[in-house]
């Protein structure tokens, strides 16, 4: 079973650019989470998705953040304008979990994004 | 709101010993799930051991097994044996109603040969 995939693996950007991540998640998942991690600390849950629909996004910054899944299978989630503290991993995990139910989540490799 | 609490910066154990990482949570959620999550210096997250609010029993997997205790809101992980492959990050992780989400700030456990 193929794992959940993201890229690009790494990004470097200035300031006040825009940056685009991908994720592909596990089939027939119908969660999907974007986390940013900066170095050191915790997950922080950005968004989350039941199939195309959004369940949270009370920590997305709305102002430049934004994420999409469109047809309830891949994401994309974009900054823009970014800024210094925009620099982390952002994880995109998947999981069967439903509104009754809390599975496990499955992690794929994280996009690495430096602003400089 | 959910909140959760890893007081262990940092860890060390002897290799082949236990050692126990702590959790506390808070919620005001009546059903929740709690979830323990490994991290190597690789990066790649891995999931190790749930355990449902309402679930009589503590979870084991393997190696590890997690110390549930209600009413004092803590979800401790045990990890017997340990093994060099054991040095990582660990995050304790909450699911609350309709799956909210919240990771720990997480313990770095180094195992010593």
């Amino acid at each position: 079973e193929a794992g959940v995939a993201q890229s690009p693996r790494y990004k470097i950007i200035e300031k006040r650019q825009s940056v685009a991540f991908w994720c592909n998640p596990i089939s027939g998942h119908a969660t999907l989470y974007w986390y940013q991690q900066i170095l050191g600390q915790g997950p922080k849950l950005l968004i989350q998705f039941q199939n195309n629909g959004v369940v949270d996004d009370s920590q997305l910054p709305k102002d430049r953040f934004s994420a999409e899944r469109l047809k309830g299978v891949d994401s994309t989630l974009k900054i823009q304008p970014a800024k210094l503290e925009d620099s982390a991993v952002y994880l995109c995990a998947s999981s069967t979990g439903t509104a009754s139910s809390y599975n496990e989540q499955f992690f794929g490799p994280g996009t690495r994004l430096t602003v400089l | 709101a959910q909140k959760i609490t890893q007081t262990q910066p940092g860890m060390f154990v002897q290799e082949k010993e236990a050692v126990t990482l702590d959790c506390t949570y808070d919620t005001s959620d009546p059903s929740y799930g709690l979830f323990w999550y490994k991290q190597p210096s690789s990066g790649e997250m891995i999931f190790l051991i749930y355990q449902g609010s309402y679930d009589q029993q503590n979870a084991t997997e393997g190696r590890y097994s997690l110390n549930f205790q209600k009413a004092r809101k803590s979800a401790n992980l045990v990890i017997s044996a340990s093994q060099l492959g054991d040095s990582a990050m660990y995050f304790c992780a909450s699911h609350g109603g309709y799956q909210k989400v919240t990771f720990g700030t997480g313990t770095k456990l180094q195992v010593i040969p």
